[in-house]
């Protein structure tokens, strides 16, 4: 058990550019979460899949986000046309169906939009 | 009204002291109750977890919950430097977790 993985650790980009980021989550966990946290504030739901299917994806989440989780293993969170107030750490964690919701975080990615 | 809310500090507790931390939810229905640590930098860490009202200890943990007064707490007893940290609660709504912002806590050497 090697924990939650997620790349890159630190992602700096242009207004404007897309970016794609990546979460391996604990192999036996068939649930993923992505959070997003600034700083000061507490994570914030994005949305979350169990196993290849994204069940729900929150209100506030623009368009340009999208999440994939292909295979019910890894998954993908893409934004496009970044702004700057995307920057942010975006967290990845995974749980197991019925472990009532004890959520494991990877390291995040620390996404800087210039 | 917030769902989920924390003094957001900072707290700050002389070393071997008792830190105390609060926190209370708007949803009634909520079913799981969670401490996280974040130091600085780093993503959360889950220390403790509880589903049912009273008490439970884990080392120098020991968190409590109060579903009627909707109200959830964190003691840390004998705290040490490395206990300073933010610690967030988090409470289950709809299968996902929702988090307060945190109390920053301090310990005091």
């Amino acid at each position: 058990d090697t924990g939650v993985s997620q790349n890159p650790r630190h992602k700096i980009t242009k207004r404007g550019q897309n970016v794609t980021f990546r979460c391996d989550p604990i192999s036996e966990h068939n649930r993923l979460y992505w959070y997003r946290q600034t700083l000061g504030q507490g994570p914030e739901f994005l949305t979350y899949f169990q196993n290849e299917a994204q069940l729900e994806k929150s209100r506030l989440l623009s368009d340009r986000f999208s999440a994939e989780r292909p295979k019910g293993s890894f998954s993908t969170l893409e934004i496009q046309r970044t702004e700057q107030g995307d920057s942010a750490m975006y967290l990845c964690a995974s749980s197991l169906t019925g472990g009532n919701e004890k959520l494991f975080f990877g390291s995040g990615t620390q996404l800087s939009v210039l | 009204q917030k769902e989920v809310e924390q003094n957001s500090g900072p707290l700050s507790v002389p070393e071997g002291a008792i830190a105390s931390l609060n926190c209370t939810y708007s949803d009634r229905g909520s079913q799981s109750f969670f401490w996280y640590r974040q130091y600085s930098g780093k993503s959360p860490e889950l220390i403790m977890f509880i589903y049912s009202n009273g008490d439970k200890e884990d080392g120098r943990f020991t968190a409590q919950l109060n579903k009627a007064s909707q109200y959830v707490s964190l003691l840390i007893r004998d705290s040490q430097p490395s206990d300073s940290a933010t610690y967030l609660c988090a409470v289950t709504g709809n299968e996902k977790l929702t988090f307060g912002t945190g109390t920053r806590l301090t310990i005091i050497p």
